[in-house]
């Protein structure tokens, strides 16, 4: 099956500084990949949606200055996450929907980033 | 995308089928019924969907009442790696607006030994 991977697992990184987190899929085409944001005991929140070569799209609430994204090739997607503070450690998933049309669903998901700023 | 209703938690003992249910009154005609779950601290896992007819896998089956408005997965033999929240989602198959999935709170199914 479609396989979608991140990069890194987990990153630990101190107040204002900034991460980047890789999403790629590993054997297939994705020509629009999702990012979420997921906090303890809560459920998965669409942070935006990127289209390979344009610029993502925003859920309301989400600053489009904090979290950069790149969306540069067909295989990978990166969510930059700027001046980190303690409030944006959570839980981050990528998702990948397969350009050819998925055979029995659209999306595939990465493991998660597990991003805590101290 | 039509609204579900899942119980917040349920238990199974390990061995006996889990039976989550979900409503979906408002289901629209050409709204499919995903299932995905996820195990703690790992992203979404696909298990099923269907439109009208029951499906079966080798994960689960997924029984879909005759007026659609709700449905039900079924894992025949729980065991304790089954232990997950389960998250049922309408939407249109194959969309091509590229919409995300939304996701609601789900059923947290806590398998016991």
């Amino acid at each position: 099956g479609a396989v979608v991977s991140q990069h890194p697992s987990r990153v630990i990184c101190k107040s204002g500084t900034s991460v980047k987190i890789e999403c790629r899929s590993l054997d297939f085409q994705a020509t629009t990949m999702f990012w979420y944001r997921q906090f303890p005991k809560q459920s998965l929140m669409l942070m935006a949606t990127s289209n390979e070569g344009s610029k993502a799209t925003y859920e309301q609430g989400v600053e489009k200055d904090k979290f950069l994204i790149n969306h540069a090739s067909l295989t990978l997607s990166t969510l930059t996450v700027t001046s980190a503070h303690p409030e944006d450690s959570s839980f981050y998933i990528c998702s990948a929907r397969d350009g050819a049309g998925g055979a029995r669903n659209e999306q595939y998901f990465g493991p998660g980033t597990r991003l805590t700023v101290t | 995308d039509a609204k579900t209703t899942q119980p917040p938690s349920m238990d199974c003992a390990e061995g006996r089928a889990a039976n989550l249910p979900c409503n979906h009154s408002t289901i629209s005609g050409n709204e499919y019924v995903y299932w995905y779950r996820q195990i703690h601290s790992q992203g979404p896992q696909y298990i099923i969907h269907g439109l009208k007819n029951n499906e079966t896998n080798e994960m689960a089956s997924l029984i879909i009442t005759e007026d659609r408005k709700s449905s039900t997965l079924i894992l025949p033999h729980a065991t304790l790696r089954d232990t997950a929240v389960y998250y049922c989602i309408v939407r249109v198959a194959m969309d091509t607006g590229r919409r995300a999935l939304t996701f609601g709170s789900g059923t947290r199914l806590q398998v016991q030994p």
